[in-house]
């Protein structure tokens, strides 16, 4: 079956540190990829996706993430978090010709000032 | 309305009784999905509909789950019987329709349920 790994569930960091997020899935075919994120007290809300093309992928407030096909991975990085990135991070595939999304467990980034 | 509304946004309910959570779209959005996220799990699918195709019951853990959706709009997801291990916070989700695969889902606040 098709699944989704963070490998992170808590992450602590200070502000201006840089983020990195893992994210892997087990399926073999195209998929597409999303960053959700979800900041306290509100809606989950899309951060990023991949569907095809150039595997670096640039979503709101400097995330990023990078498909790497050869390691089912698509990691998501920021290069200096804030306080108000502190929220908790959920990696999505739709393995292809499928119509639901399958999601990680999702990880918790808590940013001290 | 603006976005996915979700009714109740709590419910308190005791073990062996039935609930009805409520999932209002996104006004046009024919693709509406349910997901459940329990405590330190990820969101875990359970039904998704698409305009008037047969919904994709999937993910429905067990025959006391249930969902309809009249007239292509309102959603409600039924569980019979509740179960402590019911208690979790639902989740619905609409999109435009056009393109499953591709689309962004527009999540609801959820229905935190807690099953005593």
């Amino acid at each position: 079956a098709q699944s989704v790994s963070q490998h992170n569930h808590h992450v602590i960091l200070s502000e201006a540190a840089s983020l990195e997020l893992g994210c892997n899935y087990s399926y073999g075919g195209t998929v597409n990829l999303f960053w959700y994120v979800q900041y306290p007290g509100q809606h989950l809300q899309l951060l990023l996706k991949y569907f095809s093309g150039d595997p670096l992928v640039k979503g709101i407030k400097g995330f990023e993430a990078e498909f790497i096909k050869s390691k089912f991975s698509f990691n998501l990085r920021k290069p200096s978090v804030q306080w108000s990135d502190t929220a908790e991070y959920f990696c999505a595939v739709n393995p292809g010709g499928y119509n639901k999304l399958i999601f990680g467990a999702g990880t918790r980034l808590a940013v001290h000032p | 309305g603006a976005g996915v509304s979700q009714s109740p946004s709590n419910k308190v309910t005791e073990k062996g009784k039935d609930v009805e959570l409520r999932c209002d779209p996104i006004s046009g959005h024919t693709a509406l999905y349910w997901y459940r996220q329990s405590l330190g799990q990820g969101l875990e699918f359970l039904i998704y509909f698409q305009g008037n195709s047969a919904p994709d019951k999937s993910g429905l853990p067990s025959d006391r789950f249930s969902a309809e959706r009249t007239g292509g709009s309102v959603s409600t997801l039924t569980i019979q019987r509740t179960q402590q291990e019911d208690s979790a916070v639902y989740l619905c989700a609409s999109s435009p329709g056009t393109d499953s695969y591709n689309e962004k889902l527009f999540f609801g606040s959820g229905t935190q349920l807690s099953v005593l």
